[in-house]
This record gives structure tokens, C-alpha cells and sequence, in this order.
């Protein structure tokens, strides 16, 4: 099984819904992460969190929002979807407190909103 | 604010040869690292490479080394024999290693094509 898992994996929605992207870890880190990958544009954090009642805003992070349900599972959703908000979404998590340590990712949720 | 370039949107190169990915960066910071991300189609993200800016010598992985030249603020991917499984989008980052957020700043990617 992966460490990090994103559900779902694909997903189309319409404009003005509300949609929850889901991670879970399994590797016990403190720090989890989303991110949204656009073409030409790298990856830009949207929220991330260090513990469960630690939760920060990131470049990006208008109409989104979050939550770290617990240690091993952090959400992003998406109140009312709109067409620019067509990405692919990247979970990731680290251990330890170094500039150094390993970012591990999810294998990402690919979002349409139509 | 640092930011990460990466000027080849696109590189390919013959099965068996070397190639060289470019990035350089912009910070005012002294304390930094630097990694090279690899994302085949499965979309993983996979580390390659890192770097410390404090370390003068050249981080080595196998088949990939990277030429860190810090006064440059340059930090370019060399992947040696290439195989074809080596064909992705490979992505640069950089780590301050002053900010408690410990953010990773991001690169827009080169596709690497390797021709058989």
C-alpha cells in the first residue's frame, strides 16, 4: 500500500458544487501538505499543517479549505467548485522538524470542473 | 520572495546518452536546500536529488548528479546513460533552511523524452 494515498484518484464535478479531495498517511509524519499543479506552472501550496490544531494558509489558498481530522488525515475542499480550480491536487507529508527531510507525495487527484 | 526558473519546457535525448536538465533560482538567503523531483505518468512525485547550499561538493544518486554552482544560484540535473525509464517531468525545488515553514518553492517543469 502507498504511504500517502489520495482519493479519489480522477474526478469531474460541475461548477457550484462542493467537493472534498481526501489524503491519508501512513508514515506517522507531523506535516501534511496540498498542493495544485498547473501545466507551465509548477506545484504552489494551498494549506498546509503542522499537528492537528496547527492548520496555515498557503500561496493559493482562496476558495479553498481544509481539515486535519486527525494526525494521519488532512482534506481540501472546494465550497462551490469553479473552472479554474481544473488541477491536478498533490497530498504530501514530512517528517522532522530539518530543512533537509524528504516531502513524500500522494499520487494525486486529477479535478474537472465543468 | 525566492523563485525557481526553469528554462526547457522540453528536452530529449538518445537511449544511452547524457543529459542535462537547467535551474537556477533566485534568493537572498545563505541556508538553503535544493532537490530535483522526477514525475513519471503514474504522477508520483519522486525525490531524485537534494542538495545543501553549505556543501560544496556535487550530491551524487547512481546515474544523476547535479552541478551546484552557488554563486551562480544555478543548480542543473545530469542524468548519465539514460534509460527509458527515465522519461518524466522533472521538477526543481528549493527549501529555505531559515524559514520555520520550511516551504518548498517549485519550478515548472522540464518533460524529458527519451528516444529509444
Amino acid at each position: 500500500d502507498a504511504d500517502v494515498t489520495q482519493t479519489p484518484r480522477n474526478r469531474i464535478t460541475k461548477t457550484g458544487k462542493r467537493i472534498m479531495l481526501e489524503c491519508s498517511q501512513t508514515k506517522g509524519h507531523d506535516r501534511m501538505y496540498w498542493y495544485r499543479q498547473d501545466p507551465g506552472l509548477g506545484l504552489r501550496l494551498i494549506y498546509y499543517s503542522f499537528d492537528v490544531k496547527d492548520i496555515n494558509k498557503g500561496e493559493i489558498s482562496d476558495g479553498y479549505s481544509v481539515s486535519r481530522q486527525a494526525q494521519a488525515k488532512f482534506s481540501l475542499s472546494l465550497e462551490s467548485a469553479i473552472p479554474n480550480q481544473t488541477a491536478l491536487y498533490f497530498c504530501a507529508t514530512r517528517g522532522g522538524t530539518g530543512a533537509d527531510t524528504e516531502a513524500f507525495f500522494g499520487q494525486g487527484t486529477r479535478l474537472t470542473v465543468v | 520572495a525566492q523563485t525557481v526558473t526553469q528554462s526547457q519546457p522540453e528536452m530529449s535525448v538518445q537511449e544511452a546518452e547524457t543529459v542535462t536538465l537547467s535551474c537556477t533560482y533566485d534568493t537572498s538567503e545563505s541556508d538553503y536546500y535544493l532537490f530535483w523531483y522526477k514525475q513519471p505518468p503514474s504522477r508520483q512525485m519522486i525525490l531524485v536529488i537534494r542538495q545543501e547550499a553549505y556543501k560544496q561538493q556535487n550530491a551524487t544518486e547512481n546515474r544523476f548528479s547535479v552541478n551546484f554552482q552557488k554563486a551562480a544560484k544555478s543548480f542543473s540535473l545530469k542524468i548519465s546513460d539514460s534509460q527509458l525509464g527515465d522519461a518524466a517531468m522533472y521538477f526543481c525545488a528549493y527549501r529555505s533552511a531559515e524559514d520555520s515553514n520550511y516551504q518548498l518553492i517549485w519550478g515548472a517543469g522540464t518533460k524529458l523524452i527519451i528516444k529509444p
